[in-house]
């Protein structure tokens, strides 16, 4: 699986977007883009994951560069509660047998 | 509510006491896996399984057990726990299907202090 490369730690107005890149220069084509929020302590969560295309849910966006070798990960609106580690990972999808490799991660930290 | 349970949340046990921490999950997933997270070292996998009777050794296997007869719980067991395991403990459940194996759910959290 390609290495991601995320900031130690970010802040964030609460009510403004939270925009958290991630480095992964050497992800080959097969490989997605997914991404986790461990809030202090807890187990993390599924956020959202993508290959190519640019993507979005209820939680987040996910924008994937066109060469792919880099991702953002947007909250529009960050809340106090998006306060978390968050982990950008790359990974053939259907095929890690369930294992998964968190690096550090990027701290974001949502302040009044 | 589909969730993954660990019991206990919190243990306090002696060097050598052996224990046993449990893992459920209520989504009928196929695999399942442990990870132990320290400050520093971020999150490493301990076993994972595939399936019931299935196993394997993750990134520190080293004075664990487990054991997956049932598809639905997958024990993690420490014969002689020593101060170096102290550490929080997660497990976590995932759908192969549809390519969904990299989707996992994880539990919240047993925090094992080994005196």
């Amino acid at each position: 699986d390609a290495k991601t490369t995320q900031p130690p730690s970010m802040d964030c107005a609460e009510g403004r977007a939270a925009n958290l890149p991630c480095n992964h220069s050497t992800i080959s084509g097969n490989e997605y883009v997914y991404w986790y929020r461990q809030i202090h302590s807890q187990g993390p969560q599924y956020i959202i994951h993508g290959l190519k295309n640019n993507e979005t849910n209820e939680m987040a966006s996910l924008i994937i560069t066109e060469d792919r070798k880099s991702s953002t990960l947007i909250l529009p609106h960050a809340t106090l509660r998006d306060t978390a580690v968050y982990y950008c990972i790359a990974a053939r999808r259907g095929s890690t047998l369930g294992r998964l490799y968190f690096g550090r991660g990027t701290q974001l930290t949502v302040w009044p | 509510e589909a969730q993954v349970t660990q019991n206990p949340r919190y243990l306090i046990t002696v060097t050598g006491k052996k224990l046993t921490v449990t893992c459920s999950q209520n989504m009928n997933h196929e695999y399942m896996s442990w990870y132990r997270q320290d400050p520093g070292l971020g999150l490493r996998q301990i076993y994972y399984s595939m399936n019931v009777e299935v196993t394997d050794k993750g990134d520190v296997p080293e004075g664990y057990k487990v054991s997956r007869k049932e598809k639905r719980n997958f024990p993690l067991i420490l014969e002689s726990p020593s101060p170096n395991q102290t550490s929080l403990y997660f497990c976590a459940s995932s759908d192969p299907g549809q390519g969904k194996g990299e989707t996992q759910y994880f539990g919240p959290g047993t925090r094992l202090l080994v005196l």
